[in-house]
């Protein structure tokens, strides 16, 4: 068990609406990373937060967006879903400092229809 | 956004057989190498991380080499069991702790 929890494990929802997933990063970490996989893609990073703060962005759309509260846990928000955003979104948490790995929560499969 | 290549992109070996993989990331801006196992339906876990150019890690039957002049990194397997079937990724992390994944080699050890 990493210690990091992500909510709900599966949704399935139609083209147009907006989900948001949850993630409750391990106990003492301050950073939240959030992770796209797509069908026979890699790990497509999104966007970093590191205690409440955005830290870096990567290949995230505009249609996405998240935030990280003041407990640290972070939500993503995915609006006006399209079939392909269906993928694995992951969470990940590290302890921010210095070359700490990465925890990863189980992931929250999305499937739009 | 890094660019951090894997090969081979899949691998079968048979058990008992010592395997490597290689991974491949910019040396410009480099902080630390990662290197996680992710089996089906789980997630990625933690092997190694390794930030100086030289650095061997080793965890039972895997090790892992580090050359950051050149920018690569080996992944060895002693003795493959079927139980170390997974998928394994390597990760470069820049300064800013941000984390480039590359698309992992998929290990198969057949019995």
């Amino acid at each position: 068990d990493s210690g990091v929890t992500q909510t709900p494990k599966h949704l399935i929802t139609a083209t147009g609406q907006r989900v948001t997933l949850r993630c409750s990063p391990r106990s003492g970490d301050l950073s939240v990373y959030w992770y796209q996989q797509s069908l026979d893609q890699g790990l497509q990073f999104l966007i970093q937060y590191y205690n409440g703060e955005e830290r870096a962005k990567g290949n995230i759309l505009e249609r996405f967006s998240a935030q990280q509260f003041p407990d640290l846990h972070s939500e993503l928000n995915l609006s006006s879903l399209e079939l392909g955003d269906s993928a694995l979104y992951f969470c990940a948490s590290s302890v921010g400092q210095g070359p700490s790995p990465l925890h990863f929560g189980n992931g929250t499969r999305l499937t739009v229809t | 956004i890094l660019n951090v290549e894997q090969s081979p992109q899949s691998l079968h070996v048979q058990e008992g057989d010592s395997t490597n993989f290689t991974c491949s990331f910019p040396s410009s801006n480099f902080y630390a190498l990662h290197w996680y196992r992710w089996e089906t339906a789980k997630s990625p876990e933690a092997l190694f991380v390794m930030t100086l150019n030289g650095d061997e890690k080793k965890k039972g039957r895997i090790s892992a080499t580090l050359n950051t002049k050149e920018g690569y990194s080996y992944l060895y397997i002693k003795g493959s069991q079927p139980e170390d079937s997974a998928t394994y990724l390597c990760a470069s992390a820049n300064t800013g702790n941000q984390f480039y994944f590359g698309t992992g080699t998929s290990l198969t050890v057949i019995p």
